[in-house]
């Protein structure tokens, strides 16, 4: 069965710290996906990044990165400086390939960022 | 990628009633999904629904209270049966195909008093 956690329930920083928000998902397939979507005040559920389970590469897009390990089954993400407009509900998400690929979202974690 | 709407945006509806919720995508699409949010809460995964075959529930929601229709690639609606306050939550549609990327539509707000 998937399941994904997100152990962190809110945590708040100051502008311009560094913040890495914790994923570590369980699932017996091979072949999965994993998500990080964002939620912000306005409610509309914004996709940041996909990697697939065979694609161990982290990666680096702006202010974002993202540290995929499946040594841990984790899949956390690091905001660098952020910034006010990074204050929102972040959601960690697993797909399964034997789980007809639905989407599972861990708790989330909602993140405040104080000027 | 896919623009997805939903109607209504928001609805205030009394407990015994039922509400349908219309979701339209902007390109033809296999899977559909339906996400329920309780307020603070994760998304909750209510069934998947395909063009052409029955929906497919989760634990815990059943067809009777949570039927789906899927009549095209388009669109697909949820209706929420014998409304109660515990329904009272955001209804997401959301579309996606095989590991992709999943959109979701704005939501739709459900207060039931």
């Amino acid at each position: 069965a998937q399941k994904v956690t997100q152990a962190q329930t809110e945590i708040s920083v100051v502008e311009k710290e560094d913040v890495t928000l914790d994923c570590v998902y369980e699932t017996r397939d091979t072949t999965y996906y994993l998500f990080w979507y964002k939620q912000p005040p306005s409610g509309e559920l914004v996709f940041l990044i996909r990697r697939n389970s065979f694609d161990e590469q982290n990666e680096i897009s702006g202010r974002y990165s993202w540290n995929f390990q499946k040594s841990t089954s984790s899949f956390n993400f690091t905001i660098t400086a952020s910034q006010v407009v990074d204050s929102a509900v972040y959601f960690c998400a697993l797909s399964e390939y034997t789980g007809g690929f639905k989407t599972i979202f861990g708790a989330g974690t909602r993140l405040f960022v104080k000027a | 990628s896919a623009v997805i709407s939903q109607k209504p945006s928001r609805d205030i509806c009394q407990r015994g009633t039922s509400l349908t919720i219309q979701c339209q995508v902007d390109s033809q699409v296999t899977m559909m999904f339906w996400y329920r949010q309780q307020p603070g809460q994760s998304l909750t995964l209510i069934a998947t629904a395909n063009q052409g075959s029955e929906a497919t529930y989760e634990s815990g929601f059943v067809i009777d209270k949570f039927p789906i229709s899927r009549p095209n690639l388009t669109f697909s609606t949820l209706t929420v049966s014998n409304m109660s306050p515990e329904d009272s939550s955001i209804y997401l549609c959301s579309v996606g195909t095989g590991g992709d990327e999943q959109y979701f539509g704005p939501g739709t707000r459900l207060t039931v008093t």
